[in-house]
């Protein structure tokens, strides 16, 4: 098994920019997180699916950010427009119930 | 939201000693979970607690789940360089939502 697959490792863009961050969850598991991890607030939880639907979006920050989950196997995280703030490192997660998470390599975003 | 205080923040040690750190939170959790992150990696499972007084080992790792389900501890034997890293623990709450809380992590420095 490959893990949780995130593309792209690194991304830096200009502010104002729209941010698309990639993830395939691992075969089978049918939860899937994203988090967003800064010095300051450590990781915290944007967004997660169960068998593809949103559950729980309280965690992201304003209305710039939004996450889709089309399959079983797929799921972005897009900013528009982007702003220096949102620079942090930015993982999936996925998990079949009841287990710990899996975590992908996550994306390291710059906003400059 | 739910907050865990996971302390200490940051540890330094020599190469040999025994390493302990801990989490507590207000709220009571069904699941612990520690976890350890690499530099430029995601975090990585180490070891899962599903039930309060639980006791586990994964080679030189210890963790405990607290009797009132609000705390638990990770020991760490004899380190050796490649325990370097963030270790953070992580609650699952028991509502049967999959979403974690994490701790804000400890810093693991080792002089060899």
């Amino acid at each position: 098994d490959a893990g949780v697959i995130q593309s792209p490792r690194h991304e830096v863009t200009e502010m104002g920019q729209e941010v698309t961050l990639r993830c395939k969850p691992i075969s089978g598991h049918n939860s899937l997180f994203w988090y967003r991890q800064t010095m300051m607030r450590g990781l915290e939880l944007l967004i997660y699916f169960n068998n593809n639907v949103p559950i729980d979006d309280s965690g992201m920050p304003e209305d710039r950010f939004s996450a889709k989950m089309p399959n079983a196997s797929f799921s972005t995280l897009k900013i528009q427009p982007s702003e220096p703030r949102d620079s942090a490192v930015y993982f999936c997660a996925s998990t079949p119930i009841g287990y710990g998470y899996t975590f992908g390599s996550g994306t390291r975003l710059t906003v400059v | 939201g739910q907050q865990l205080n996971q302390s200490p923040q940051s540890m330094f040690i020599q190469e040999g000693e025994d390493v302990s750190m801990n989490c507590t939170s207000s709220s009571i959790f069904n699941t612990w979970l520690w976890y350890k992150q690499d530099p430029g990696e995601g975090p990585v499972l180490l070891i899962a607690l599903y039930k309060a007084g639980e006791l586990t080992s994964n080679g030189r790792l210890t963790a405990q789940f607290g009797i009132t389900r609000k705390d638990s501890f990770l020991n760490i034997s004899a380190s050796i360089p490649s325990d370097v890293g963030i270790y953070f623990c992580a609650g699952q709450e028991p509502k049967g939502a999959q979403k974690l809380v994490f701790g804000q992590g400890t810093r693991l420095t080792i002089n060899p």
